[in-house]
């Protein structure tokens, strides 16, 4: 079955760099976008980008332009996040999720099941 | 503050129908971009209950249903059993801010 397994929790310091992994299986790799979306603790969802496993192609929301780094590795079939400048506002259970999307349609069908980043000096 | 508009919360005793609204705007659902619905337990990873404003995915009770009209959408629940209590979310694309959005989150309480 289509499954996302993400790896686990992370206790990091104020300024650095936490890197979230998404291994994909169950599908072919290539063929989804996989989306970031986090969420504080007792707040809504909140979305970070996309990328394109086949192109390596990327896109992230505004807010995280030049802190917020998405890769691949087709190899493994694994989506990694990584985000660097670490606030404690940043601490979050961060999901990946599988997209499909066409025309004016954009939904998530398969989410991980969240890793837990916690910024704390 | 979310660009998708959500109440906060909503209460329903069982067997009673309740419903959720999600209001955005002309950059967003009155667009035309289509409006999926999520279900998710504390802790727990989101769970798709409907995609295209009013289609379920295998599995989903017939229970769910959505619409959309104008710059708003909404998620009826029919029959409201002690399980739906979960945490319930919009999400849309915006052209405006080019990626995807989200609604605040609306808390069910069934009674």
């Amino acid at each position: 079955q289509v499954q996302l397994v993400q790896s686990g929790a992370e206790v990091k310091k104020p300024g650095a760099s936490v890197k979230v992994a998404c291994k994909a299986s169950g599908y072919i790799f290539a063929n989804f976008y996989l989306h970031w979306v986090r969420q504080a603790p007792g707040q809504g969802l909140e979305w970070m980008g996309w990328i394109n496993p086949d192109s390596s192609g990327t896109y992230n929301a505004q807010r995280f332009q030049g802190r917020v780094t998405m890769t691949r590795d087709t190899s493994f079939s694994t989506a990694y996040m990584e985000l660097s400048g670490l606030r404690s506002d940043d601490t979050a259970l961060y999901f990946c999720a599988r997209a499909y999307f066409y025309g004016q349609r954009l939904w998530f069908d398969t989410w991980g099941q969240g890793t837990l980043v916690t910024v704390s000096s | 503050q979310s660009v998708l508009t959500q109440p906060p919360s909503v209460s329903g005793a069982p067997g009673q129908r309740v419903t959720i609204t999600c209001t955005g705007s002309t950059s967003n659902i009155g667009a035309n971009y289509d409006v999926s619905w999520y279900r998710q337990l504390p802790g727990t990873a989101p769970k798709l209950l409907i995609y295209g404003n009013n289609n379920r995915p295998s599995g989903v009770s017939d229970r769910f249903s959505g619409s959309k009209s104008g710059t708003s959408a909404s998620l009826a629940i029919t029959g409201l059993q002690a399980e739906d209590e979960a945490d319930y979310y919009c999400q849309s694309y915006d052209s405006s801010l080019t990626g995807v959005v989200f609604g605040g989150g609306t808390k069910l309480t069934v009674l």
